[in-house]
């Protein structure tokens, strides 16, 4: 049980694109969810957090109107990286919550951005 | 934030016991200690999780100093498979989120 599904495991894409990252709980209600970046050889940095029906909450230093976050429903919840530029090459790792004391990773999405 | 710190890395023999520091000096009364391992390019897996006496589970144990500004994860027996970046997180009980702030974590490396 527990089990978090992100969709595209990658994608590259030109600068200036837009690119959509889909977080699914697969198999229970998660109340919140949360986004997180990796860079190469460094720990996961939390860029919001978001429950559903409301809007996200955003980290110190993030954009918000850059990284548009939709949690639609309690199994979904979505990163949107606007205009997309090089220096945006990441590891996106979402979670998924259903009570306050455990955290449910997805695989990731390795994002290229040529 | 509380912070947490931990070695950057340790090495251990196949089928010996490990042990995984983490201090967090500032830790306060509502905060949880949680850990977490991840595997290269895969999220991070939970470990195991614990607020004031020590903790067992099926893949480690969680040691808590009485003070609670140390904590030990202990792998009974290491296999190749724990070859990982365990992470040592505290988590704010207090409040309505769960957020958590990772820091740098120990990358293990396990000897055959």
């Amino acid at each position: 049980g527990a089990v978090v599904s992100q969709h595209p495991s990658w994608v590259i894409c030109k600068s200036g694109t837009s690119v959509k990252i889909e977080c699914r709980s697969l198999d229970f209600q998660a109340t919140t969810m949360f986004w997180y970046r990796q860079f190469p050889k460094q720990s996961l940095m939390l860029m919001a957090t978001s429950n559903e029906g409301s809007k996200a909450t955003y980290e110190q230093g993030v954009e918000k109107d850059k990284f548009l976050i939709n949690h639609a429903s309690l199994t979904l919840s979505t990163l949107t990286v606007t205009s997309a530029h090089p220096e945006d090459s990441s590891f996106y790792i979402c979670s998924a919550s259903s009570l306050p004391d455990t955290q449910y990773f997805g695989p990731g999405t390795r994002l290229t951005v040529l | 934030d509380a912070k947490t710190t931990q070695p950057n890395s340790m090495e251990s023999n196949e089928e010996e016991p490990v042990h995984l520091p983490c201090n967090h000096s500032t830790i306060s009364g509502t905060d949880y200690i949680h850990w977490y391992r991840q595997l290269p390019s895969q999220g991070p897996e939970y470990v195991i999780h614990g607020l004031t006496s020590n903790v067992n589970n099926r893949m480690a144990s969680l040691a808590i100093a009485e003070d609670r500004k140390s904590s030990t994860l202990i792998l009974h027996r290491a296999t190749l498979r724990d070859a990982a970046v365990y992470y040592c997180i505290l988590r704010d009980g207090s409040g309505n989120f769960n957020k958590f702030y990772f820091g740098s974590g120990t990358k293990l490396n396990v000897k055959p």
